[in-house]
């Protein structure tokens, strides 16, 4: 499976945007660039994916660079309870075998 | 009710017991998975069914077994627990593009 690489961990203020960097410099034509976060010990949740559009919902944004050897997730007002570990995982077409890698640990401060 | 449910919550048993950990999900999806997670880490798959008909050994499977009962309903099993098998145990069910996730069981082997 590609890898990915993400920061350990980042502090972010409460009310600012928070931006999570993931680097996937050997990523397939065909996969897509997943997040999900797990609050404290909770089962992780789905928060976004994309191929190579950036990509908006009601929880964030996803910025793939052009060349799609990296992206960034975007919390844009961040709150306490989006504290997190926040996994940055390469997908084929469908849900399919994953297993997440150490993520990046976000602490919302306030 | 949550999508996916897994009982129990929290155990304690001992080393070589026999112990089964239960998941059931609402979501209906063909697929479902489990997963353990040890501190600091993230989750790495045990086994994983795409249909009743289907299992697959994940990257971890030595020492557990799973049943696949019925499209929703999918059981870990440790045959003779032991104390490295302490740890959180995930469930969790997908379909093409995203997965849900149970609760989590902590399971601890004195």
């Amino acid at each position: 499976d590609a890898k990915t690489t993400q920061p350990t961990s980042m502090d972010c203020a409460e009310g600012r945007a928070a931006n999570l960097p993931c680097n996937h410099s050997t990523i397939s034509g065909n996969e897509y660039v997943y997040w999900y976060r797990q609050i404290h010990s909770q089962g992780p949740q789905y928060i976004i994916h994309g191929l190579k559009n950036n990509e908006t919902n009601e929880m964030a944004s996803l910025i793939i660079t052009e060349d799609r050897k990296s992206s960034t997730l975007i919390l844009p007002h961040a709150t306490l309870r989006d504290t997190a570990v926040y996994y940055c995982i390469l997908m084929k077409t469908s849900y399919d075998k994953v297993i997440f890698g150490p993520g990046t640990s976000l602490s919302v401060i306030p | 009710d949550a999508d996916v449910t897994q009982t129990p919550r929290n155990r304690i048993t001992k080393t070589g017991k026999r112990i089964m950990l239960e998941c059931s999900q609402t979501k209906g999806h063909d697929r479902m998975y489990w997963y353990r997670q040890d501190p600091g880490l993230g989750l790495r798959l045990i086994y994983y069914s795409f249909d009743v008909k289907d299992i697959n050994k994940g990257e971890i499977s030595d020492g557990y077994s799973v049943s696949r009962q019925a499209q929703a309903k999918f059981s870990l099993s440790l045959e003779s627990a032991i104390p490295n098998q302490t740890a959180l145990y995930f469930c969790a069910t997908s379909d093409t593009t995203e997965a849900f996730f149970g609760q989590g069981t902590r399971l601890t082997v004195v």
